[in-house]
């Protein structure tokens, strides 16, 4: 069926290093992404978002990349703080509703 | 401006008990979610509300789950009765605007079944 998978389950990066994080997606169809970082014991709390018009889209230290001939969708966070130390979920978006479908998630460890 | 709240935000009971869990939206806010999130996955919604009708439930158990929003601001989700299965995050979120726009989340309910 179709999904939204992370190809790296943990990443651990160094402080003050660029992070990034992949995501795969399998519908075509999906017009809308999203990412969001969830800390331990909190809710998801949005990063950035991008519509499948774009390739490109910049944020306060974050960028998300968007690649509709593969597929791919990644989010890349600059000089890594230890307060990006979180798990971070894609989601897509399909359709005229607003249901958006999650992948598995990817934690990111940063080492100081 | 205050964000989505949630009680409890810890529950543990029994297999074949009921629990309900309690969402108030951001103010002003049409849209509705609640979401099931399993340790190590990621979120999956059971149920879309516009206001006070029902937009998607097409993923939540109805044989045992049951949720309403009958004024369309909170909303209560209900699990009756619950399996072990059921152990997980409960997740409410909401969005001002139907389609497109960032949906926001509560702190969540964690659920543990015995």
């Amino acid at each position: 069926g179709e999904s939204v998978g992370l190809h790296l389950p943990t990443l651990s990066v160094q402080e003050g290093d660029n992070s990034i994080i992949n995501c795969a997606y399998s519908n075509s169809a999906s017009d809308y992404f999203i990412w969001y970082k969830q800390e331990s014991g909190k809710g998801p709390q949005f990063i950035i978002d991008i519509r499948s018009n774009m390739d490109k889209r910049q944020g306060q230290r974050v960028t998300v990349l968007l690649n509709k001939t593969v597929k791919h969708l990644s989010l890349q966070i600059a000089a890594t703080q230890p307060g990006d130390s979180a798990v971070y979920f894609c989601a897509e978006k399909t359709g005229g509703g607003n249901k958006l479908t999650f992948g598995t998630g990817t934690q990111l460890k940063v080492e100081l | 401006e205050a964000g989505v709240a949630q009680s409890p935000r810890y529950k543990i009971i029994e297999k074949r008990q009921s629990v309900a869990f309690w969402c108030n939206p951001i103010s002003g806010h049409a849209t509705l979610y609640w979401y099931q999130q399993i340790l190590g996955q990621g979120p999956k919604l059971l149920i879309q509300f516009q206001n006070n009708g029902v937009v998607d439930d097409s993923q939540l158990p109805k044989d045992r789950f049951s949720a309403e929003r009958l004024k369309g601001v909170d909303s209560t989700l209900k699990i009756q009765p619950a399996k072990l299965e059921d152990s997980a995050v409960y997740l409410c979120a909401s969005t001002g605007l139907a389609g497109g726009q960032t949906q926001y989340f509560g702190p969540g309910t964690r659920l543990t079944v015995l």
